[in-house]
């Protein structure tokens, strides 16, 4: 079955330090993967995706990621974060029927 | 304007009891889910639904009922609540089912079974 894997399930970053969150997918044909982002008490909203194409993908609030077939990796990084940064974030995969698989999740926080 | 919303936001409820939480979205999509996020974070998806009709079902208990009376609404029905049950329920849209079509969030409900 396919899987996400988020291997830190805490990072704490110094506001306007980079960041850099680390997802890793089981292996299988292209896969379909996102990052979002869980605002304390909030629901999931997309950050970026990658399909297919250049694996270094921008999104919004300034994010991106970058898609690595050889480590079966896809990692997001933030050069300069903010406060409003402090937030939960989920790698996911996509598979038939918009089935959206999961990670554990990465708490952010950030140290003023 | 909410895009996607679910009433109510929080739910206490003793085991045993029956329970509904309801989900509109004002987007005009075709497809709805329902995750469930347990106390560790980790999140799954229960059902999705496409047009009213039944598109994904994940190995959840029979004592979870979704139905979808219109294609803007994605009901979520919990007969005989048990302790397990405890999460925060999202529910969410999509265009369509393909995976280019980013899906919305709710806000989730919590759902607490004492």
């Amino acid at each position: 079955a396919q899987s996400v894997t988020q291997p830190d399930i805490h990072i704490t970053v110094s506001e306007g330090a980079s960041l850099e969150l680390r997802c890793n997918y089981s292996y299988g044909a292209t896969p379909y993967l996102f990052w979002y982002v869980q605002s304390p008490g909030q629901g999931l909203q997309l950050l970026l995706k990658y399909f297919s194409g250049d694996t270094l993908v921008q999104g919004i609030k300034g994010f991106e990621a970058e898609f690595k077939r050889s480590q079966s990796s896809f990692n997001l990084r933030k050069p300069s974060v903010h406060w409003s940064d402090a937030a939960e974030y989920f790698c996911s995969r996509g598979a038939a029927g918009n089935k959206l698989t999961f990670g554990g999740g990465t708490r952010v926080l950030v140290k003023p | 304007d909410t895009a996607v919303s679910q009433t109510p936001k929080y739910l206490v409820t003793q085991m045993g009891n029956d329970k509904s939480i309801k989900c509109e979205q004002n987007l005009g999509h075709d497809t709805m889910y329902w995750y469930k996020q347990d106390s560790k974070k980790f999140l799954k998806i229960m059902f999705s639904y496409n047009n009213k009709e039944l598109i994904i079902n994940e190995t959840v208990p029979n004592r979870f009922s979704p139905k979808s009376p219109d294609k803007a609404h994605l009901n979520l029905h919990i007969n005989s609540l048990e302790l397990g049950d405890s999460a925060v329920y999202f529910c969410a849209s999509s265009l369509g089912q393909g995976l280019s079509y980013e899906q919305y969030f709710g806000p989730g409900t919590r759902l607490t079974v004492t």
